[in-house]
């Protein structure tokens, strides 16, 4: 199985701050690798897919870079309703994993 | 607009059995892939199964392989996760969710139900 694994776990940060996340993958996935959204309760949403596309509706705030192994989810200016739980999924093949995640909070 | 929505969900004791729905609406059913992801409170989230647009493909986590069966009817948009032999650790939120084919990522996810397997 192909591991994924995000950095950091969590994270504290302020509004209008630039963040980054990384992930990164045990071994070569191309660029099938997609980030999503979870807030608490609630399922989680597509953000990017195939590593830097953003899915229809996204805030262009956010942006993803990579391809292989190493890839990462940035968001330029922190909004209030970013504030959540950030993961990374390959889909390069089965079983298809997700990273443990990265929790951002406010400072 | 695209939806799904679990039902199904609840408590079972250890090796009992318990099947879940997810009925969609909003979009061409018959034309996606289906997946089964879940999310226990100390595991994250776990992909499950896949199945075909048509119902002739399927793929399972080892985790699950020969306890669990997905399928699915295209003529009452709703896709179904048989779970059999249940154990504790099965314990967790499930959601269906869509893709829009080969090397897609899960673009619509349904609200999850949770399960419970416990004593």
């Amino acid at each position: 199985d192909i591991q994924m694994t995000q950095s950091p776990s969590s994270l504290s940060a302020s509004i209008g701050d630039r963040v980054t996340i990384t992930c990164r993958a045990s071994q070569a996935i191309k660029s099938w690798l997609a980030w999503y959204q979870q807030k608490p309760g609630k399922a989680p949403k597509s953000l990017i897919y195939s590593a830097s596309n953003l899915q229809s509706g996204v805030p262009s705030r956010f942006s993803g870079s990579g391809s292989g192994t190493d890839f990462t989810l940035t968001i330029s200016s922190l909004q209030p309703e970013d504030f959540a739980t950030y993961y990374c999924q390959q889909y390069n093949s089965y079983p298809y994993t997700f990273g443990q995640g990265t929790k951002l909070e406010i400072k | 607009e695209v939806q799904l929505v679990e039902s199904g969900g609840g408590l079972v004791q250890p090796g009992g059995s318990l099947r879940l729905s997810c009925t969609v609406s909003g979009f061409n059913f018959n034309s996606y892939w289906m997946h089964w992801v879940r999310q226990g409170p100390e595991t994250g989230l776990v992909w499950v199964s896949r199945i075909g647009s048509d119902g002739g493909s399927t793929v399972y986590a080892d985790s699950v392989k020969g306890r669990f069966t997905v399928s699915r009817d295209n003529a009452k948009n709703t896709l179904f996760l048989q779970m059999d032999s249940l154990r504790v650790e099965d314990t967790a939120v499930y959601y269906c969710a869509r893709v829009s084919g080969w090397y897609s990522p899960f673009d619509h996810w349904g609200q999850g139900i949770l399960v419970t397997v416990s004593s």
